[in-house]
């Protein structure tokens, strides 16, 4: 079955830019979206077909997706960003998510 | 508005079923395919099956299949997970989910709106 990959965690200092990698075979020849999921509530899209941004989610969350690798970028992070970022993609017939990452802004 | 109300979850032993209703709202119902994405306690989001807009196309994660049937009615502007031989590992937080497309494929599975879930335990 089609595997996502994903740091389970990554650091960053507020105003930074953060980068967040999913990684599965050829990944790049498929739609990746991003979910912020923040504890105790329900996941966020907050990109869709690589690099869409739906209304209302800030400029500063960007997406890239090529060969095996999607990243969500977000420059000049802040505290509000700090949650647990998910990658999804679709294979097969089957929607596969990413394990996770969890952001921290320190 | 879109709203996705989640109901039906409860505390069972394992073997028994149990079935799952979300109400939507908000958005034209029948336009769009469905999907139930489960999150055990602590973990990480585990898509469980999708629908699409007219019932003809359904998917089931593996570790589900066999066991799980989804369905909608759209007259009803409801989506459905019928739950049987339920276990231990089924224990999760399960969200209903709308995707901004009408079919089960590349373009159209990403979830821009989420229900608040409906708690299934999963005990003896």
């Amino acid at each position: 079955s089609y595997e996502l990959t994903q740091p389970p965690s990554v650091s960053v200092s507020p105003g930074q830019t953060a980068g967040i990698t999913c990684s599965g075979n050829n990944l790049g020849n498929r739609y990746a979206s991003w979910y912020q999921q923040k504890p105790g509530q329900s996941p966020v899209l907050v990109i869709y077909h690589d690099n869409k941004r739906p209304s209302g989610i800030p400029e500063r969350f960007s997406g890239s997706n090529s060969g095996n690798t999607a990243t969500l970028t977000i420059s000049g992070t802040q505290a509000i960003d700090e949650a647990d970022y998910y990658c999804q993609a679709w294979d097969s017939g089957t929607v596969v998510f990413g394990g996770g990452t969890k952001l921290t802004v320190l | 508005e879109v709203q996705l109300v989640e109901s039906g979850g409860g505390l069972l032993q394992p073997g028994k079923s149990l079935r799952l209703s979300c109400g939507a709202s908000g958005f034209t119902f029948d336009d769009y395919a469905m999907h139930w994405v489960r999150q055990r306690p602590g973990k990480g989001l585990e898509w469980v099956s999708g629908i699409d807009w007219n019932s003809y196309s359904v998917g089931y994660a593996d570790s589900v299949k066999g066991r799980f049937t989804v369905s909608r009615d759209n007259a009803k502007n409801s989506l459905y997970l019928q739950m049987n031989s339920l276990r231990a590992e089924d224990t999760a937080l399960y969200f209903c989910a709308k995707t901004i497309g009408a079919y089960l494929d590349n373009s159209g599975t990403s979830i821009d709106y989420w229900g608040q879930g409906t708690l299934v335990t999963v005990s003896s």
